[in-house]
């Protein structure tokens, strides 16, 4: 079975600084990870996913997340947070085998950036 | 722009009394979700269509279903609400291909339930 882990109910942080939002996972076999966000009364909004390649992944709106297989994480990164950054975010893992890109989410950090 | 729509995006319904929430999709993909999200938790997946393939969760109550028309409109219909399907509900489409567990998911803005 697979599972994802976010650590973190929320994080606060100044507008300016760096945001930095963890997640951990746990598949069998080799793992595609996604990242969402969430505004208030929205659906979720892609941000990016990591398949393979370069363990950097940069996506939608300034963010981007490492992926260490080492660690079984998938940290999303922000060098300079923005007030509008400030939402829901979560993230997900697939595998290759996935029934109609079945998606496990990790249970969500809400982010709340302060000016 | 291609997108996913639901309908409506507030629904408020009695104890009991059958309700029915509609998604449609302009994105043309293969594979459409229901997910249950309550409080700013995770999504919960009831159910997905991969083509004309229904997929139910095993711990999707009896009281909720799916149909899908078509490929561009998928409806979830609940029974007999309770107070505690009282929820956000979320459509989401994908891109299904074998193996396809790479494909993101695109969502709709979500239709709140509200069960009096």
């Amino acid at each position: 079975a697979q599972s994802v882990a976010q650590p973190e109910d929320q994080v606060n942080v100044a507008e300016g600084n760096p945001l930095t939002v963890k997640c951990t996972y746990s598949v069998s076999g080799n793992p595609y990870l996604f990242w969402y966000v969430q505004y208030p009364n929205r659906g979720l909004q892609f941000l990016l996913k990591y398949i393979t390649g370069d363990n950097l992944v940069k996506g939608s709106y300034g963010f981007e997340a490492e992926f260490n297989k080492s660690q079984t994480s998938f940290h999303l990164k922000k060098p300079s947070a923005l007030v509008s950054d400030s939402a829901l975010y979560f993230c997900a893992v697939s595998t290759l085998r996935a029934a109609g890109n079945k998606l496990t989410f990790g249970g969500g950090t809400r982010v709340l950036v302060k000016p | 722009d291609a997108m996913v729509i639901q309908n409506p995006r507030y629904q408020v319904t009695q104890f009991g009394k059958p309700v029915t929430l509609s998604c449609s999709q302009t994105l043309n993909h293969n594979v459409m979700y229901w997910y249950q999200q309550k409080s700013s938790q995770a999504p919960k997946l009831l159910f997905h269509y991969y083509d004309k393939d229904f997929n139910n969760e095993a711990d999707t109550p009896d009281n909720f279903q799916s149909r899908r028309p078509n490929t561009s409109f998928c409806f979830l219909d609940i029974r007999s609400p309770g107070l505690g399907d009282a929820a956000m509900y979320l459509c989401a489409t994908s891109r299904g291909v074998v193996a396809g567990g790479r494909n993101e998911q695109f969502f709709g803005p979500g239709t709140r339930l509200t069960v009096l």
